[in-house]
């Protein structure tokens, strides 16, 4: 079964509003990332939050991570038509590999 | 992007033919890994790589077998192609295992008809 749950599954909002993703995992983690995938592309790496980190901050973006309740959230800020996107969180359980999550599709409107 | 190549980037090919798809990294990572991308899964890791000839299986391996005989190649081999192995193929490089963020190549469109 999948590491990690991304909720909503898509999400639309108008340009300059922040967009808000959740993330939720089962089982302990090393660390935690979230990447995004424009259509028709690869994904690209966003973010990376260890697991003794609670906030993280990149331009725009703000990570958080709560381990207690194994979630995760994205926030967008000042959202652009170019975020539009899928966003994927990915988890790792302190083996060599991520597990992805479904997805949220995100939709910027101008 | 990242120095990630895929070959071929589409590929059409009938039901029970040997298909490989070549991944090719100018970056001299030690850590290489393919995924598959379907609607409503997201990314399911098929086999990765931590080294020249050191592979292992991930999720989704049945079907597929790869090899990596020099640290910049990785295949993917689909021994007998099914048409549930339509998908987007996607490989990753990556420095160091989960410490690290993965690069992506850019996919390939495998159709199996």
């Amino acid at each position: 079964s999948q590491q990690g749950e991304e909720d909503p599954q898509a999400l639309s909002i108008q340009e300059g509003e922040n967009a808000t993703m959740n993330c939720s995992y089962k089982t302990s983690i090393n660390n935690l990332q979230w990447y995004r995938q424009n259509s028709g592309r690869g994904l690209v790496h966003l973010i990376l939050i260890r697991s003794n980190e609670r906030e993280k901050h990149s331009g725009r973006l703000r990570v958080t991570l709560d381990t207690s309740k194994k979630s995760s959230s994205l926030l967008i800020t000042a959202s652009r038509a170019a975020d539009t996107a899928s966003y994927f969180c990915a988890t790792d359980n302190y083996g060599q590999n991520f597990v992805f999550g479904p997805g949220t599709r995100l939709s910027v409107l101008p | 992007d990242a120095g990630i190549t895929q070959s071929p980037r589409h590929k059409v090919t009938e039901t029970g033919t040997p298909v490989t798809l070549r991944c090719h990294q100018t970056e001299n990572h030690r850590y290489m890994y393919w995924y598959r991308q379907d609607p409503g899964h997201g990314l399911r890791l098929i086999h990765y790589s931590y080294g020249v000839k050191d592979t292992d299986k991930g999720e989704v391996s049945d079907g597929y077998s790869v090899s990596r005989s020099k640290t910049e190649d990785f295949l993917l081999t689909l021994e007998s192609a099914t048409s549930s192995q339509t998908s987007v193929y996607f490989c990753a490089i990556s420095a160091a295992s989960s410490y690290n963020e993965q690069f992506f190549g850019p996919g390939t469109r495998l159709t199996v008809l």
